[in-house]
């Protein structure tokens, strides 16, 4: 069956503009956690949902935000962005969210 | 607050050989997963392994088996008969079994193959 599916897999911004990132998980599954990866921070949760409904939000500011959809597809937006906002965003998906999570393939944002 | 720690950054080993990748963590709950992800150049992560804290006997799978010790708050990756498309960076990962289902990584660890 299809993995987890991010797109685009790269896209260029400016500092100030916002984006929207997609992710499409594995059908049947209705937890969807995003994570933030860059190379001096690492790997940090952002925000995981379940059911359209947010779980649990990482410490990232305010111009982080996602949403679920009744289909389980997610986006997560980040508004007036920043240089350091530069990273690889990945998606995550689980049936529940117990036990492990399917990674996609990240979308790669570069903020100039 | 728990924590991950991969303390390679990097390590190399010879094709058909046998490599250990390390990672210690910090938490006091009881309940708790622990994972080993893979992540090649197409930046997927890959999940490798699985450990479940209540269980005891370490986990394996295939070629790759885990050293699981609860008290010492250990959890390695050993990696038998190593193979070229095994190179990538791995991290340990963190989970408790309760409330949130956010993963703590670690810093990760580059394997090189050599052939």
């Amino acid at each position: 069956k299809a993995g987890v599916t991010q797109t685009p897999r790269y896209l260029i911004k400016t500092r100030g503009q916002q984006v929207t990132l997609s992710c499409s998980p594995i059908s049947g599954h209705r937890s969807v956690s995003w994570y933030q990866q860059t190379p001096g921070q690492g790997l940090q949760f952002l925000f995981e949902y379940f059911s359209e409904t947010q779980r649990n939000k990482g410490n990232f500011p305010g111009r982080f935000s996602g949403r679920q959809f009744s289909n389980s597809r997610s986006e997560m937006n980040v508004s007036t962005l920043e240089l350091g906002d530069s990273a690889l965003y990945l998606c995550a998906s689980s049936p529940t969210g117990v036990g492990g999570y399917t990674f996609g393939s990240g979308t790669r944002l570069t903020v100039v | 607050a728990q924590t991950v720690t991969q303390s390679q950054p990097e390590m190399s080993v010879q094709e058909a050989e046998t490599v250990t990748l390390s990672c210690t963590y910090d938490t006091s709950e009881s309940d708790y997963y622990l994972f080993w992800y893979k992540q090649p150049p197409s930046r997927q992560m890959i999940l490798v392994i699985r450990q479940e804290a209540y269980k005891q006997q370490n986990a394996t799978e295939n070629r790759f088996s885990v050293n699981f010790q609860k008290a010492a708050k250990s959890f390695s990756l050993k990696i038998s008969d190593s193979q070229l498309g095994d190179a990538a960076m791995y991290f340990c990962a963190y989970r408790k079994n309760s409330g949130t289902y956010k993963y703590i990584f670690g810093t990760g660890t580059r394997l090189k193959v050599l052939a």
